[in-house]
């Protein structure tokens, strides 16, 4: 298993661009969820899913749209890139089982910079 | 709001010394609570996840604990070792949705 996947590794954009980071995961969980993570702030919740066709907003949603039209795949698009989305980019995937809890998985990351 | 709070942020211990990070909660409402590492310029690896249910979970040296009463959980590292430098995270997972409260972290450096 590659377990979960995120392209690209570096992004730069200018203010105004949009881009669409991408995720996946071969585990066949059904929860995955996108978080940024800033210096002194730890990781805060972007999006989540929780199946195909369900999605719901975390703490910090505006400005990112997301779907989940497959199980395996997770894109975050951002519309229109303001400075402000200069962060590191988490995929995470996990499965809600009552025997083994709901352990998440996490990509590698995604570093972007917006001029 | 649920709000997760780790002390120190950073601490620094000769290896071979036992040690205790802290993760406090403020909305005993949880799910569950999970520990990670971060290495730097990595994603983040699980170490060990606590059902709302359970006081305890260990893993070779590690050990976390929960007390959902008092809102705090502690990871406690023994023997501790120059690989375990890396930056610890703890997760608090908010009951009757897939929401999850990351702490900001305490950043270990285990001198050799």
């Amino acid at each position: 298993n590659a377990g979960v996947t995120q392209t690209p590794k570096f992004q730069v954009l200018k203010t105004g661009q949009s881009m669409t980071l991408q995720c996946a995961q071969d585990m066949n969980h059904e929860y995955m969820s996108w978080y940024r993570q800033d210096p002194g702030m730890g990781l805060r919740l972007i999006h989540y899913s929780v199946g195909a066709g369900i999605t719901d907003q975390g703490e910090v949603p505006n400005g990112y749209n997301v779907s989940r039209s497959t199980t395996e795949d997770f894109p975050l698009r951002l519309l229109s890139a303001a400075p402000s989305q200069t962060s590191v980019y988490f995929c995470a995937s996990g499965r809600r089982d009552r025997g083994l809890g709901d352990t998440q998985y996490f990509g590698p990351g995604t570093r972007l910079t917006v001029l | 709001k649920q709000e997760v709070t780790q002390i120190p942020a950073a601490l620094s211990v000769p290896e071979g010394e036992n040690l205790v990070l802290n993760c406090s909660f403020t909305d005993s409402a949880i799910y569950n609570l999970q520990w990670f590492r971060q290495d730097p310029g990595k994603g983040l690896t699980s170490l060990l996840l606590i059902q709302s249910s359970q006081r305890e979970q260990t893993s070779g040296r590690l050990n976390a604990s929960l007390d959902k009463s008092s809102g705090r959980s502690t990871l406690y590292i023994a023997a501790s070792q120059p690989g375990d430098s890396a930056t610890y995270l703890c997760a608090v997972g908010t009951s009757g949705t897939y929401k999850y409260i990351f702490g900001t972290g305490t950043r270990l450096k285990v001198l050799a």
